[in-house]
């Protein structure tokens, strides 16, 4: 099993959709969990740190669930520019803390 | 601050050949990793840093893969024999290890092409 998940997608949303991605992860001990956005041919940047009480940057709103090993990103009202790659980060656990990423999740938003 | 630089920005090589890609991390930040992203894989953590020293190399694929980080503001990662399965963008990031919730800073990535 991979230890962090996601739909690799991708997500074809009209312009205003509203659209949430998922990521699970497989250790229980990780510490601390983000979100990045990775454009075409670019490197990925850090879109939202994703806290345990959940929390929100304008359209976006990231979600953790411990109980479950689960993150969520919800993104309201789709933008044009919203199109990239997102993905899920979780950092630590074990005795050798590692910043993993998921595979990410495809997001086209249409005209 | 300019950023982690990667340097080159593309590399085409032949099979055999060996390949050594270059980092220089945010000043300051003394944790970097080494990751290689495909298509089918997506990004992989090759190996990182804390304070210069390898921490985890448990992703490096094989022998023909090594890296080093000789000082606080330089990295090597290198490909000796090169193969065409290792055609790859490579990244480097930094980060301050002050808890978990700071921010890792890529490099722009080298475009590795074995032919």
């Amino acid at each position: 099993r991979k230890e962090v998940e996601q739909d690799p997608g991708p997500f074809n949303v009209p312009e205003g959709a509203t659209v949430a991605f998922n990521c699970t992860y497989s250790n229980s001990a990780s510490q601390s969990f983000f979100w990045y956005r990775q454009d075409c041919r670019k490197e990925p940047k850090l879109l939202m740190s994703v806290y345990s009480s959940g929390n929100e940057d304008g359209r976006f709103t990231a979600q953790l669930n411990r109980a479950s090993q689960y993150i969520s990103l919800l993104i309201r009202d789709s933008k044009l520019s919203d199109s990239a790659t997102y993905l899920c980060v979780v950092y630590g656990g074990g005795a050798t803390n590692k910043l993993i990423f998921g595979t990410g999740t495809l997001l086209a938003v249409q005209p | 601050d300019a950023g982690v630089i990667q340097s080159p920005r593309h590399e085409v090589t032949e099979m055999g050949q060996e390949v050594t890609l270059r980092c220089k991390p945010i000043s300051g930040h003394n944790s970097l990793f080494w990751y290689r992203q495909t298509m089918m894989r997506g990004l992989e953590l090759l190996i990182y840093f804390n304070n210069n020293v390898p921490i985890d190399d448990s992703g490096m694929p094989e022998d023909r893969f090594s890296a080093k980080m000789p000082n606080a503001s330089f990295s090597t990662l290198k490909i000796q024999p090169s193969e065409p399965r290792d055609s790859a963008v490579y990244f480097c990031a930094s980060r301050l290890p002050r808890g978990g919730y700071t921010e890792a800073f890529f490099g722009q990535g080298t475009r590795l092409t074995v032919v």
